[in-house]
């Protein structure tokens, strides 16, 4: 069985810092990564993927994937209050309807 | 442009009460459909999908059922409630055969008593 795990669980950094989330798979085999936010109460919302390794900008946002060490990496750069929120990560497998999805980081940005 | 409407926002029920939980799509013909649940604080775990009218796929049952009665409309229900049931449902939807960013909707807390 697929597992994701995320790490830290928690993170407080001030604004205008860079942030970097981390999650790592147990299955090589896994397809597309997925890095969502959750403000809370709310349903998540996609930032970005990644399939190939390397690396994928999108704004403010860079992900890392490293498929031989089974590990991606959400980086966020000049943090704003407005970031502060749950960040997700998702990886398919079995099936492309199919997510995993890790337990989450807690991101708070302080003004 | 899509929209995706959850409803009811909310819900008390009590155990063993029958519970009926709905999801419609607008603006996206045949898309694919997904039903998540997460407990306070939890993990999101993925429960059911539907790639067309008729067919719903079972990922974790968890004593739940899914319907997809029109192709715009995803049904989750029970005829009886367990305290585990309690926590928030989350609606999805994507498009196309590839794997696709997932839309959520506004979610329904359900709390079991």
């Amino acid at each position: 069985q697929e597992k994701v795990q995320q790490s830290p669980e928690s993170l407080i950094v001030p604004e205008g810092a860079m942030v970097s989330l981390n999650c790592s798979f147990s299955d090589s085999a896994s397809q597309s990564i997925w890095w969502y936010q959750q403000h809370p109460g709310k349903g998540p919302k996609a930032l970005i993927s990644i399939f190939s390794n390397g690396n994928k900008k999108e704004g403010r946002l860079t992900v890392y994937l490293n498929r031989a060490s089974l590990h991606v990496s959400l980086h966020i750069k000049d943090s704003q209050p407005s970031d502060s929120a749950v960040y997700l990560c998702a990886v398919s497998m079995y099936s492309n309807y199919q997510l995993i999805w890790g337990s989450g980081t807690k991101l708070i940005i302080k003004p | 442009a899509q929209t995706i409407h959850q409803w009811p926002v909310a819900e008390i029920k009590a155990v063993g009460s029958p519970l009926s939980l709905g999801c419609t799509i607008k603006g996206k013909s045949s898309p694919n459909l997904y039903w998540y649940w997460q407990a306070t604080g939890g993990t999101l775990q993925q429960l059911f999908y539907s790639i067309t009218v008729g067919q719903v796929e079972s990922v974790v049952q968890l004593n739940l059922s899914a319907s997809r009665p029109k192709d715009d409309q995803f049904i989750l229900s029970t005829e009886k409630l367990l305290l585990s049931h309690s926590g928030f449902y989350l609606c999805a939807w994507s498009w196309g055969t590839s794997q696709n960013t997932l839309y959520f909707g506004a979610g329904t807390r359900l709390s079991v008593l």
